[in-house]
C-alpha cells in the first residue's frame, strides 16, 4: 500500500516549457487534490476533482490545466512554464466522508 | 472565500515544556472541519489532529490538544511535553464544501 505518490520528485523547467506531474493513490479515494507551496504563504489549492471525469478550480488555478481521467490518477499540466510557477507542489486524495486528507511527498519545480 | 491566519510565524519551546500555536479563522458556515497538521524537514505532511465545528468538546490527541473557541473562531493547538521530534512548520486548516484552507504556518523550534 504506497499511499499517494507524485512523480517526479524535482524538475528544473525552462521559461515556456511544458511538464506533467502525475499523482497517483491506491486507496480508493474519491477525492484529489492539487496545492503548491511557496514560502511564507502555506499550501494554496490549484485544483481539485470530486471523482473520475470531473475537475474543478481551486483558489490559484490560472496557468494550470487538470485532468482525471482515472479514479487513481490526478494529472496536472503546465503548458508555458513561468517563473512564478516555481515552487513545490502537492497532491492529496481523501474520502468525501472523512474530511482527512492523506498527501504525497510533493515535487519540487523550479522554473528558469 | 475562507481565510486563516496564524499569527506567529515562528516560536521556541524548550523540551518538556508546553507551548501554544494560535489560528483563526473566518467563515460564514456553520458546518466545517479544522485541522493542524505538521511538516517536519521531510516536507511530508501529516495530521495532527482535527476537530467539528459541531462538536463544543475539544479534540485530544496524546501530547497534543486544542482549545476550540467556535464564537471567536480560534483554534489553537496546545502541544505538552515537547519533544525534539515536534520541531517542525505547523499548518492550521478549514475544511468546507470539499476544499481546504490553510493558513501560512508556524515554525516550532524546539531546544535541549
Amino acid at each position: 500500500n504506497a499511499g499517494v505518490t507524485q512523480t517526479p520528485k524535482f524538475r528544473v523547467l525552462k521559461t515556456g516549457q511544458s511538464m506533467t506531474l502525475l499523482c497517483a493513490q491506491d486507496m480508493n479515494h474519491e477525492y484529489m487534490y492539487w496545492y503548491r507551496q511557496d514560502p511564507g504563504m502555506g499550501l494554496r489549492l490549484i485544483h481539485y476533482s470530486v471523482g473520475e471525469g470531473t475537475t474543478a478550480k481551486g483558489e490559484v488555478p490560472d496557468g494550470y490545466n487538470v485532468s482525471r481521467l482515472k479514479k487513481q490518477n490526478f494529472l496536472l499540466g503546465l503548458e508555458s512554464a513561468a517563473p512564478s510557477q516555481t515552487s513545490v507542489y502537492f497532491c492529496a486524495s481523501s474520502f468525501p466522508g472523512k474530511k482527512e486528507q492523506y498527501f504525497g511527498p510533493g515535487t519540487r519545480l523550479t522554473v528558469t | 472565500a475562507q481565510t486563516v491566519t496564524q499569527s506567529q510565524p515562528e516560536m521556541s519551546v524548550q523540551e518538556a515544556e508546553t507551548v501554544t500555536l494560535s489560528c483563526t479563522y473566518d467563515t460564514s458556515e456553520s458546518d466545517y472541519y479544522l485541522f493542524w497538521y505538521k511538516q517536519p524537514p521531510s516536507r511530508q505532511m501529516i495530521l495532527v489532529i482535527r476537530q467539528e465545528a459541531y462538536k463544543q468538546q475539544n479534540a485530544t490527541e496524546n501530547r497534543f490538544s486544542v482549545n476550540f473557541q467556535k464564537a471567536a473562531k480560534s483554534f489553537s493547538l496546545k502541544i505538552s511535553d515537547s519533544q525534539l521530534g515536534d520541531a517542525a512548520m505547523y499548518f492550521c486548516a478549514v475544511y468546507n464544501f470539499n476544499k481546504f484552507y490553510f493558513g501560512s504556518g508556524t515554525k516550532l523550534n524546539v531546544k535541549p
